[in-house]
């Protein structure tokens, strides 16, 4: 198993670009979600989804979009990149939606707006 | 939400020492605790977890602890070695859901 896989791994976007992350898991687990991870601040919850065709948001989802067509894939689109987001975004998945246990997390990727 | 609070934000030990990395958390319908480990430029990784019908669990070197009724968890890790150096960050998800909210860090190093 490839586990959880992020793609790319770095970005670099001007202020107003827009982009999506991938997120992609091949351990048929059914719970996604999306980090930011900023110096001091620990990870932070973006969004979420419980299964295919359900997403909900999390502590901080301004600025970002989501959606779940298959179990496998999560993209994460940034709709016009801010400063502000410049951030270490992580993926991550788990077996169930509703028992908290272990999440695993991909790579990450590194964005950087200028 | 849940708020999560994490101290210390930096703790050095000698080799062979113990560290204690303690956390307080606000929600108390939150029943899961698990503790990451990220090194530099990785991902995080569970080193632990406890919920809450639980006090205490080890493995091997790490224990957690959790007291509901203060709404606190600890991380204790014994016997420390240099690769134990990392950022550890504690967590907390409420009942129901598999949201995590987490600590702040504490950058742990481990001095040889």
């Amino acid at each position: 198993n490839a586990g959880v896989t992020q793609t790319p791994k770095f970005q670099v976007l001007k202020t107003g670009q827009s982009m999506t992350l991938q997120c992609a898991q091949d351990m048929n687990h059914e719970y996604m979600s999306w980090y930011r991870q900023d110096p001091g601040m620990g990870l932070r919850l973006i969004h979420y989804s419980v299964g295919a065709g359900i997403t909900d948001q999390g502590e901080v989802p301004n600025g970002y979009n989501v959606s779940r067509s298959t179990t496998e894939d999560f993209p994460l689109r940034l709709l016009s990149a801010a400063p502000s987001q410049t951030s270490v975004y992580f993926c991550a998945s788990s077996y169930s939606p509703a028992t908290p246990d272990e999440q695993y997390f991909g790579p990450g990727t590194r964005l950087t707006v200028t | 939400g849940e708020n999560v609070e994490q101290h210390p934000s930096t703790l050095s030990v000698q080799e062979g020492d113990s560290a204690v990395i303690k956390c307080t958390y606000s929600d108390s319908a939150s029943n899961y605790f698990p503790w990451y480990k990220q090194e530099l430029g990785k991902r995080p990784q569970l080193i632990i977890d406890i919920r809450s019908n639980v006090g205490e669990k080890k493995d091997q070197r790490i224990a957690v602890t959790l007291n509901k009724t203060a709404k606190h968890f600890s991380l204790h890790i014994t016997e420390t070695q240099p690769e134990d150096s990392a950022v550890y960050f504690c967590a907390a998800s409420i009942g129901g859901a598999n949201n995590l909210f987490f600590g702040t860090g504490t950058r742990l190093t481990v001095i040889p």
